[in-house]
């Protein structure tokens, strides 16, 4: 079984671009979470998706949005970018929402650089 | 103060030693406990997973949680330099699938 994939694997964009990352989940898996990673914050929660909707929402601004599609492959957008947007971006799928017991398997990640 | 603690580290052992890696939190809600290993240029892996309290042992590796304390535990006997990585400790509470990480600890074991 294929695991959960990420594109493009690295990026660089310059101050007041906007970027689009995609994650693809594991099959049959519905729920996609994204996550920031940096080495003075480490993984922070970005948000949760499940059959297309947003349930879940991490305390960043809104210039990070996402959307699911019905495949639920799921795309992450950064508008606006700023330099402390720089970081390893993870996506994350497990099988259904609402249970703790569902393991997360993460994908390798989006490596953003903002000059 | 963060909600999950960790020691970033980094830690260098011999190999064959045993290896204690520790996290505090300070949710009570908190029910799951996962361990994830990270090795360079990759995403995390689930190495243990745990609710609530108790020990749970997989091979060399055990993973406890006293929750009393809010205090979790992974140990690795018998370390590899192949267990060098970065090691997370993440935390959710029921119903909520958002995880709360630990800053991670890195861990060189050495030949």
């Amino acid at each position: 079984k294929a695991g959960v994939t990420q594109t493009p694997r690295y990026l660089i964009k310059t101050r007041g671009q906007q970027v689009t990352l995609s994650c693809s989940p594991i099959s049959g898996h519905r729920s996609v979470s994204w996550y920031q990673q940096t080495p003075g914050q480490g993984l922070q929660f970005l948000f949760e998706y499940f059959s297309e909707t947003q349930r879940n929402k991490g305390n960043f601004p809104g210039r990070f949005s996402g959307r699911q599609f019905s495949n639920s492959r799921s795309e992450m957008n950064v508008s606006t970018l700023e330099l402390g947007d720089s970081a390893l971006y993870l996506c994350a799928s497990s099988l259904a929402l609402a249970t703790s017991t569902d393991t997360q398997y993460f994908g390798p990640g989006t490596r953003l650089t903002v000059l | 103060q963060k909600e999950v603690e960790q020691d970033p580290g980094p830690l260098s052992v011999p190999e064959g030693a045993i290896v204690s890696l520790n996290c505090t939190y300070s949710n009570s809600a908190f029910q799951y406990f996962m361990w994830y290993r990270q090795y360079s240029r990759k995403g995390p892996e689930l190495l243990m997973y745990t609710y609530s309290s108790g020990n749970k042992e997989d091979g060399r590796f055990t993973a406890q949680v006293d929750k009393s304390s809010k205090y979790i535990s992974l140990f690795i006997r018998d370390s590899q330099p192949s267990d060098s990585a970065t090691y997370l400790c993440a935390m959710s509470a029921p119903g909520n699938e958002k995880l709360t990480f630990g800053t991670g600890t890195r861990l060189t074991i050495i030949p």
